[in-house]
């Protein structure tokens, strides 16, 4: 079973940011935050990853909470293409764990 | 740098009948992982494999299913007497080594429909 909580949908106007929220209240200290989306019908994209410092590259910004028990995703300027499946994952550094849990998700709707 | 490869894209199969699915991994990577996805649900990990060995089987079923990754070749899964439940897509993604700190890179899918 999947370790996060997210909300089922949200959405977004184009142009402005997309800030969606996971909860990960059971992570351990050795689990780092995965993002990934998934647009309709293709495979799933990597979008960020980190452990507890907030992380920046050119898809979008993570921001972790002191107690790394909640996360959030920032999109700052959504544009119509990035209306997708959003999954925020858990998982553990190390070890020859090859797997990643998918939960449902956050379908994200930017509109126009 | 191509991607992850997938074919076929779309498959048909009638009730009984064999799939093959391929997947080539990113140049360089060794590590390949196949995910599930029924209609309308989310991905489901089905098996990991590195080269010629099977490092976690745990989401496979255990009839039917079988993956392998040569050392030479693309890996394989393969469905043996398909039944209508195994619609789905599949998915292949590759990681240059296991998903310690890295990313794992999805291809675009095998849709798979039994008749």
């Amino acid at each position: 079973d999947a370790k996060t909580t997210q909300p089922p949908s949200m959405d977004c106007a184009e142009g402005r940011a997309a800030n969606l929220p996971c909860n990960h209240s059971t992570i351990s200290g050795n689990e780092y935050v995965y993002w990934y989306r998934q647009i309709h019908s293709q495979g799933p994209q990597y979008i960020i990853h980190g452990l507890k410092n907030n992380e920046t590259n050119e898809m979008a910004s993570l921001i972790i909470t002191e107690d790394r028990k909640s996360s959030t995703l920032i999109l700052p300027h959504a544009t119509l293409r990035d209306t997708a499946v959003y999954y925020c994952i858990v998982r553990p550094r190390g070890g020859s764990q090859g797997n990643l849990i998918f939960g449902k998700g956050t379908k994200l709707s930017v509109k126009p | 740098n191509a991607g992850v490869m997938q074919n076929p894209r779309h498959l048909v199969r009638r009730r009984g009948q064999e799939a093959r699915l391929r997947c080539s991994p990113m140049k360089g990577h060794s590590h390949v992982y196949w995910y599930r996805q029924l209609p309308e649900e989310g991905l489901k990990f089905m098996v990991y494999l590195q080269k010629e060995n099977i490092i976690d089987e745990s989401g496979m079923p255990k009839e039917r299913f079988s993956a392998e990754f040569p050392k030479e070749g693309p890996s394989i899964l393969r469905i043996q007497q398909v039944v209508r439940g195994d619609s789905a897509a599949y998915f292949c993604a590759s990681s240059p080594q296991d998903l310690m700190n890295t990313e794992a890179f999805f291809g675009q899918g095998t849709r798979l429909t039994v008749v």
